[in-house]
């Protein structure tokens, strides 16, 4: 089974620039997750979709990130301007579902940004 | 609001030591606990994970118990090795499968 895919595995960028990431879950997930990593912190929750509808984005800063779920398959996670605290490590990870029961999430290789 | 963490920061020690890694959760209404590892440059590995009704889970070398009612969580792993270093994070499960995660644990192992 091929697992979380997600591509640029690198991205250098001047503030104020913008940057996409790619995502794509595990062939069947319907549950797909975004997460912020700072150097030195653990990983935060950005957003949050069931297939292609947002569970929760409450943690993501919408005057300059945005993200979207078409088909509810493949998401990308936008910066737009980008400023020199966005450097960090952006995870996807997906679950089979996300309801009332535990579901264990699968996490990709990350997508590691500097702004610069 | 949960907040999750994890002491020490960092560690360092001589291979084949024991050693303790300890997680601490502030809202005990969780799923479940996880422990991940992270290599660097790499994503999370899943090392362990602990239902919220269940002690302790085991797996090779490490061991993670869980005592809820105090909100805490140790990994265990015996007979350290070099290749055991890495960054050690620790994660709650809430309602809505979230997970919450400590900062987490950069170790060290020396040969």
């Amino acid at each position: 089974e091929a697992g979380v895919a997600q591509s640029p595995r690198y991205k250098i960028i001047e503030k104020r620039q913008s940057v996409a990431f790619w995502c794509n879950p595990i062939s069947g997930h319907a549950t797909l997750y975004w997460y912020q990593q700072i150097l030195g912190q653990g990983p935060k929750l950005l957003i949050q979709f069931q297939n292609n509808g947002v569970v929760d984005d409450s943690q993501l800063p919408k005057d300059r990130f945005s993200a979207e779920r078409l088909k509810g398959v493949d998401s990308t996670l936008k910066i737009q301007p980008a400023k020199l605290e966005d450097s960090a490590v952006y995870l996807c990870a997906s679950s089979r579902t996300s309801g009332r029961w535990a579901e264990t999430q699968y996490f990709g290789p990350g997508t590691r940004l500097l702004v610069l | 609001k949960q907040e999750v963490t994890q002491i020490p920061a960092a560690l360092s020690v001589p291979e084949g030591e024991n050693l303790v890694l300890n997680c601490s959760f502030t809202d005990s209404a969780i799923y479940n606990l996880q422990w991940f590892r992270q290599d660097p440059g790499k994503g999370l590995t899943s090392l362990l994970l602990i239902q919220s009704s269940q002690r302790e889970q085991t797996s090779g070398r490490l061991n993670a118990s869980l005592d809820k009612s105090s909100g805490r969580s140790t990994l265990y792993i015996a007979a350290s090795q070099p290749g055991d270093s890495a960054t050690y994070l620790c994660a709650v499960m809430e309602y809505g499968n979230k997970l919450v995660f400590g900062a987490g644990t950069i170790l060290r192992v020396k040969s």
